[in-house]
């Protein structure tokens, strides 16, 4: 069946540093893929999205490319926050309004 | 304000005590979705609704029940709940199929 797989965590990282955070799928057919950032107490918020090959997704200064010849959709951001501390789901779209989510990755920015 | 709601947030309670968690909806959307977040498993569907009166397992509904009477109200219900269903819970909707979701804020259940 539909899968993401998503870096393990959590990425601790000082402020301004870069981020990525890898993800990959696997899919049947062509789905739409999804970045969700979930803040601490809080449920989740749709970060950015792309529905088909080499589309771009940003938002907030962050950037994810959907890569069919690697099957990947990674998240990064140039100059990561302490504000961005959160868990970033990584998620695809098959059929009828059903997502498969990935794990989740922990982002701990230090100041 | 466009939001979805769920109440209690947090719960704990014993097992075989039957509960419910409510959600409501306020964008009057059609689609509705029961999630659980457990950890390592990321957050899996447990049912989902495409309209009022139309409902259908997900991934993991052992245990569940789900009815939408109205549009904006979607409730999760634990007819005996026991401790492998401790978890987080959200409540998710969407006006079209492949529109965008939009999540409840989590119930934190705790079944003894």
């Amino acid at each position: 069946g539909d899968s993401v797989t998503q870096m393990e965590g959590p990425v601790t990282l000082s402020e301004e540093a870069f981020l990525t955070i890898n993800c990959t799928y696997t899919a049947t057919g062509y789905p739409s893929l999804f970045w969700y950032v979930q803040y601490p107490g809080e449920g989740l918020q749709l970060l950015l999205k792309a529905t088909k090959a080499d589309d771009k997704g940003s938002n907030k200064g962050f950037e994810a490319t959907y890569r069919k010849e690697t099957t990947s959709f990674h998240l990064e951001k140039g100059s990561v926050q302490v504000s961005d501390s959160a868990v970033y789901f990584c998620a695809l779209r098959t059929g009828f309004q059903k997502l498969v989510f990935g794990t989740g990755t922990r982002l701990l920015v230090s100041p | 304000e466009a939001q979805v709601t769920q109440n209690p947030r947090y719960l704990i309670t014993v097992t075989g005590k039957k509960l419910t968690v409510t959600c409501s909806q306020n964008m009057n959307h059609e689609y509705m979705s029961w999630y659980r977040q457990d950890p390592g498993l990321g957050l899996r569907q447990i049912y989902y609704s495409m309209n009022v009166e139309v409902t259908d397992k997900g991934d993991v509904p052992e245990g569940y029940k789900v009815s939408r009477k109205e549009k904006r109200n979607f409730p999760l219900i634990l007819e005996s709940p026991s401790p492998n269903q401790t978890s987080l819970y959200f409540c998710a909707s969407s006006q079209e199929p492949r529109d965008t979701q939009y999540f409840g804020p989590g119930t934190r259940l705790t079944v003894l």
